[in-house]
């Protein structure tokens, strides 16, 4: 069974940092690109970030670059989100997020872990 | 990059079908086979529904479908069932040399 389970979220002051992980199992975790996407609250979804399978590879969304590292540990099955000089407007639910191909990325995020909130407020 | 847009709320009553849009341009949802629709309950992580335009993971009833033309997409909903009430996203890729997906605003299904 597919599994992603994410941590590290809670309060933080603007301008400090958090750092996410997601742990994954169930699956060969070096074969899928895998995604964090966020929700503010009672908002939409919003992609953040994404990372290739070997972790050659990493992109950002705009509102993010800049501030965000993503990187991941194969040999440990995890993801992570380094965040840094956070400002209010990245309060949301964080979630990572799977890409559906193999060894390729098809752009579809088939499992998705359960989400950490991050906010972000003095 | 700026959202896809689709409508803020739709509705149906059960056994009916209902289609939600999502209109791009040509540099994502015109440009690529890479759409996709999640459903959302609330308190609830996103389920894909849909990849590729029309395609179905294995699990999601064939009740769900969708397709594309030009630049808008459209997820239908057919034989409206009370669990389908959500919110459901579209999504697509959006670059041509980077890994970049952009979603859609969200709209709300409600089962009337």
């Amino acid at each position: 069974e597919v599994q992603l389970v994410e941590s590290g979220g809670g309060l933080v002051q603007p301008g400090g940092s958090l750092r996410l992980s997601c742990a994954a199992s169930g699956f060969t975790f070096s074969s899928h690109a895998i995604n964090w996407v966020r929700q503010a609250p009672g908002k939409g979804l919003e992609w953040v970030s994404a990372i290739s399978g070997s972790g050659s590879s990493t992109y950002y969304a705009d509102s993010v670059k800049g501030r965000f590292t993503i990187s991941r540990d194969n040999s440990k099955n995890t993801l992570y989100l380094q965040m840094n000089s956070l400002r209010a407007e990245d309060t949301a639910v964080y979630y990572c997020a799977k890409d559906g191909g193999n060894l390729v990325v098809v752009y579809a995020m088939d499992y998705w872990g359960q989400g950490t909130l991050v906010t972000v407020s003095s | 990059q700026s959202a896809l847009t689709q409508p803020p709320s739709a509705s149906g009553s059960p056994g009916q079908s209902v289609t939600i849009s999502c209109t791009g341009t040509s540099s994502d949802v015109g440009g690529y086979k890479y759409v996709s629709w999640y459903q959302q309950h609330p308190g609830k992580a996103p389920k894909l529904m849909i990849y590729e335009v029309n395609k179905r993971p294995s699990g999601v009833p064939d009740r769900f479908s969708g397709s594309k033309s030009g630049n808008t997409a459209s997820l239908t909903v057919s034989g409206l069932q009370a669990e389908d009430e959500a919110d459901y996203y579209c999504s697509s890729y959006a670059g041509s040399n980077n890994f970049h997906v952009v979603f859609g605003e969200g709209t709300k299904l409600t089962v009337l």
